[in-house]
């Protein structure tokens, strides 16, 4: 089946500890995306790419890294600088013109 | 970047039509309206797009005002599936990444 996986599902990290969440499509879509969402808002974009190794900032970069060197992956670090990083991230991925977006399960972050 | 403005929640009865509302009076010529839904805990889902024309699909059906300043999305007969917080969003174009700006949306609940 054709789709988006994101791991874990689950995260805790301690304060200060810098952590990786996978995002993976094998929908052969050139875009993909990482969004945050925070309880009862809406989601805000971190950063996208829309071909591989090339990556622009959204509105909410600061405190996080992203890499796109395979079509299929697209990582985001959250790194100790980020000052709230508790919250539900979720990537998605597009295949380019004004198609639709297609949205992974998400990975819940904590922060302890 | 054209703002949307949606009511925060909405009530509907089970197998009776919905009509969820959007204005978007400062949409551009070229933004495209999308809805997506987002069910609990879980990654939004594309329902519809459409420009200028009304659309349908096997989801729900879009109307689009003359002017372009407001649309509705309908679900004709809701069920407890439908229960979700429902983003109406303008897509600008292209050269823009692709990018989706969500706001807080309208948390439908239906009622058995």
């Amino acid at each position: 089946d054709g789709g988006i996986t994101q791991s874990p599902k689950y995260l805790f990290r301690k304060e200060g500890q810098n952590v990786t969440l996978s995002c993976e499509q094998n929908l052969n879509h050139d875009a993909m995306y990482w969004y945050r969402q925070d309880p009862g808002q809406g989601l805000r974009l971190i950063y996208y790419s829309q071909i591989v190794n090339d990556f622009q900032k959204g509105d909410i970069a600061e405190g996080y890294s992203v890499s796109r060197e395979k079509k299929e992956s697209f990582p985001l670090t959250v790194t100790s600088a980020q000052k709230n990083p508790t919250a539900f991230y979720l990537c998605a991925s597009r295949s380019g013109g004004y198609n639709e977006q297609f949205f992974g399960p998400g990975t819940r972050l904590t922060v302890l | 970047d054209a703002k949307t403005t949606q009511p925060n929640s909405m009530e509907s009865n089970e197998e009776e039509p919905v009509h969820l509302p959007c204005n978007h009076s400062t949409i551009s010529g070229t933004d495209y309206i999308h809805w997506y839904r987002q069910l609990p805990s879980q990654g939004p889902e594309y329902v519809i797009h459409g420009l200028t024309s009304n659309v349908n699909n096997r989801m729900a059906s879009l109307a689009i005002a003359e002017d372009r300043k407001s649309s509705t999305l309908i679900l004709h007969r809701a069920t407890l599936r439908d229960a979700a917080v429902y983003y109406c969003i303008l897509r600008g174009p292209y050269n823009q990444g692709g990018k989706l700006i969500f706001g807080q949306g309208t948390e439908l609940s239906v009622k058995p």
